[in-house]
């Protein structure tokens, strides 16, 4: 399996929901990515997990929590958020950055919409 | 802090013209630069990476250190490579992307 897949495609809800996004990938990558696109703009860097574990966090506010189950899982909980946090959420995977560089395999996003 | 920068956001050239995307950036280190493209309706994806010194595609792109540049550069484009063009570049830990604003080419017949 040579593909990062993201679950579910689309997301609709309120502002008082709780939901998860869900990324995964089997290709022993031990960095795995969270990226928020806006329509017509780059994306934007939310957190990295390497070696399952918390590396970055782009001050993100905190309706947001990030989750690494295992190396080759990556969740996203989403809770209160806010209209203006509907975008493509992005997940992707790099190898071990000191061996392996840091190119990165992307998912097909998931797309939410806050209402 | 590390920054990239695509001075064109829309670019237009005929098919078998020359294309050029332009790509500068600022970092004080030793960066990694990467191209990424998002066809229409598909995920974003790898392009090349200048460590590779590769040709994908017919796409090219060499790292100038000296004018902090990192242009995207094919001899004949094609109607297939009309898409999204995003610069990229990784930083000392490795961990942190940064990406340009994106070009987003059209080649037309």
């Amino acid at each position: 399996d040579t593909e990062v897949t993201q679950t579910p495609k689309h997301l609709v809800m309120g502002m008082t929901n709780k939901k998860s996004l869900k990324c995964e990938q089997h290709m022993g990558h031990r960095a795995m990515y969270w990226y928020k696109q806006k329509a017509k703009k780059p994306p934007e860097l939310m957190f990295v997990y390497s070696y399952e574990k918390l590396s970055i966090n782009e001050s993100v506010p905190s309706r947001f929590s990030p989750e690494c189950p295992n190396s080759s899982l990556l969740n996203l909980h989403l809770h209160a958020l806010q209209p203006e946090d509907s975008a493509l959420y992005l997940c992707a995977s790099s190898q071990d950055p000191i061996s392996g560089g840091p190119a990165q395999y992307f998912g097909p996003g998931t797309r939410l919409l806050v209402l | 802090a590390q920054r990239v920068t695509q001075p064109e956001k829309l670019l237009s050239v005929f098919k078998g013209a020359p294309v050029e995307l332009k790509c500068n950036y600022s970092y004080s280190g030793s960066p990694e630069l990467f191209w990424y493209v998002q066809y229409s309706r598909q995920r974003l994806q790898l392009l090349l990476r200048h460590i590779s010194r590769e040709s994908i595609k017919g796409f090219t792109a060499d790292l100038n250190k000296g004018e902090t540049s990192f242009h995207l550069k094919k001899p004949f484009a094609q109607e297939e490579d009309s898409a999204m063009y995003y610069c990229a570049l990784s930083g000392n830990n490795n961990n942190d992307m940064r990406f340009g604003a994106g070009t987003r080419l059209t080649v037309k017949p």
